[in-house]
């Protein structure tokens, strides 16, 4: 099947920093891009589908001030937590629509804000 | 937009089956996937069905029933590796978008 790689797989910050992390499709080409967060033993929560080549669209109660998406080619989106807080700490997994009509998840960042 | 539900919890003994069931309603629907989903890691695929009935893999089978909104997931000969979070999702046609339950925790025990 078709793999997507992150990076970093999991980054310590102290508060008020930016994060950026990377999600690539690495032997496909996807216009479409997928970030979720996950809490501790919680389900996968829709932040934003990634288009390349224009706007992300946010879902509900994402501050897109927050949580920059830029998906600059059709293998690489990267979402920047900007001025990073305690309460970002979370598990960051991206996705990528691939043929034929299938998602395929990186393999997830954790972030640990002190 | 999706509505999905699951249980919370199962357990079942090695060697056993295990049906994780899932209801959905949806103002679009193009399929319904499971995923697989280990503590710390990202959910791995398990199967899509699209078309109603039954389709095995292995140990694993999924089931549809597009008219009455109905999943269900078949875990036979339960290894302990099969402990896991296993995850419903929706396709909704109309944004392409992955719904997901709040997954099933399934332990599997000696």
């Amino acid at each position: 099947g078709a793999v997507v790689s992150q990076h970093p797989s999991r980054v310590i910050c102290k508060s008020g920093t930016s994060v950026k992390i990377e999600c690539r499709s690495l032997d496909f080409q996807a216009t479409t891009m997928f970030w979720y967060r996950q809490f501790p033993k919680k389900s996968l929560m829709l932040m934003a589908t990634s288009n390349e080549g224009s706007k992300a669209t946010y879902e509900q109660g994402v501050e897109k001030d927050k949580f920059l998406i830029n998906h600059a080619s059709l293998t690489l989106s990267t979402l920047t937590v900007t001025s990073a807080h305690p309460e970002d700490s979370s598990f960051y997994i991206c996705s990528a629509r691939g043929p034929p009509n299938e998602q395929f998840f990186g393999p997830g960042t954790r972030l640990t804000v002190l | 937009g999706q509505n999905i539900d699951q249980p919370t919890e199962m357990t079942a003994t090695e060697g056993a089956i295990v049906q994780i069931n899932c209801t959905y309603q949806t103002s679009g629907f193009n399929g319904l996937f499971w995923y697989q989903q280990h503590a710390g890691e990202a959910p791995t695929f398990l199967s899509y069905n699209v078309l109603d009935g039954l389709e095995e893999k292995g140990r694993f089978s999924s089931f549809l029933s597009r008219s009455k909104g109905y999943s269900y997931l078949l875990l036979k000969e339960l290894q302990m590796k099969d402990s896991a979070s296993y995850l419903c999702a929706g396709w909704d046609p109309n944004d392409y978008k992955l719904s997901f339950g709040a997954g099933t925790t399934v332990t599997v025990r000696a």
